[in-house]
């Protein structure tokens, strides 16, 4: 059964600080990765997908970095600001069709 | 607007009564997700569409909910008897045909259900 674990729980941070987020997954045959935004009360905003056999995507200030083999991802954060304050989910799905297994977010708190 | 649609937004129900929520997801998806979620958590999968057909069903998915997708575009997932463990956020989510990200979930904003 896959599990996903991230890492840490909750974060708070000063703003314009460089951040990362980490995610790991126990099995590693995995279709795709999928981060994803939650602003509070609030449905998902997805970010950034990675496909199996790629090895990072960015989008403006975020980068996703995907290491299948070891079962891990990073989300990369630069200059953060108030506005990315939420929770950050990540999530794989094992093969086309197939539901997201998600873990349980990190709380991002940026301060001004 | 385009995105995934969800309603109600927020329903407040008494234990034992009945509620059915409906999605629509974006115009062209095949695929299409229920996923619940309690507070401090991800969201769980509940169960899965592709067009009209129910292809997966989670074992949280008791006997009292059910999910229809009558003509492959919008859905109903309807919790008989409600009762207060229901209580969480209900996500839905549409995935497209085909492409490479043709397995980018792309989320509506839930229906928040409080059962009293």
């Amino acid at each position: 059964k896959q599990e996903v674990t991230q890492i840490p729980a909750a974060l708070s941070v000063p703003e314009g600080e460089n951040l990362v987020l980490n995610c790991s997954f126990t099995d590693s045959a995995i279709y795709n990765l999928q981060w994803f935004r939650q602003d509070p009360g609030k449905g998902l905003t997805s970010l950034l997908l990675i496909q199996s056999s790629q090895r990072e995507q960015t989008s403006g200030r975020l980068n996703a970095s995907l290491d299948k083999s070891s079962g891990r991802s990073t989300l990369y954060i630069a200059a953060s600001q108030p506005g990315d304050s939420a929770t950050y989910l990540c999530a794989v799905v094992k093969f086309i069709g197939n539901k997201l297994v998600f873990g349980a977010g990190t709380i991002l708190r940026v301060k001004s | 607007d385009t995105g995934v649609s969800q309603n109600p937004r927020h329903k407040i129900t008494k234990r034992g009564q009945n509620v059915t929520f409906r999605c629509d997801p974006i115009s062209e998806h095949n695929r299409l997700y229920w996923y619940r979620q309690t507070l401090g958590q991800g969201p769980e999968f509940l169960t899965y569409f592709q067009n009209e057909a129910q292809l997966e069903k989670s074992r949280l998915l008791s006997d009292r909910f059910s999910a229809e997708r009558p003509k492959g575009s919008f859905s109903t997932l309807e919790i008989q008897r409600t009762e207060q463990g229901d209580s969480a956020m209900y996500l839905c989510a549409s995935s497209p045909r085909g492409g490479r990200r043709n397995t980018e979930a792309f989320f509506g904003q839930g229906t928040r259900l409080t059962v009293v």
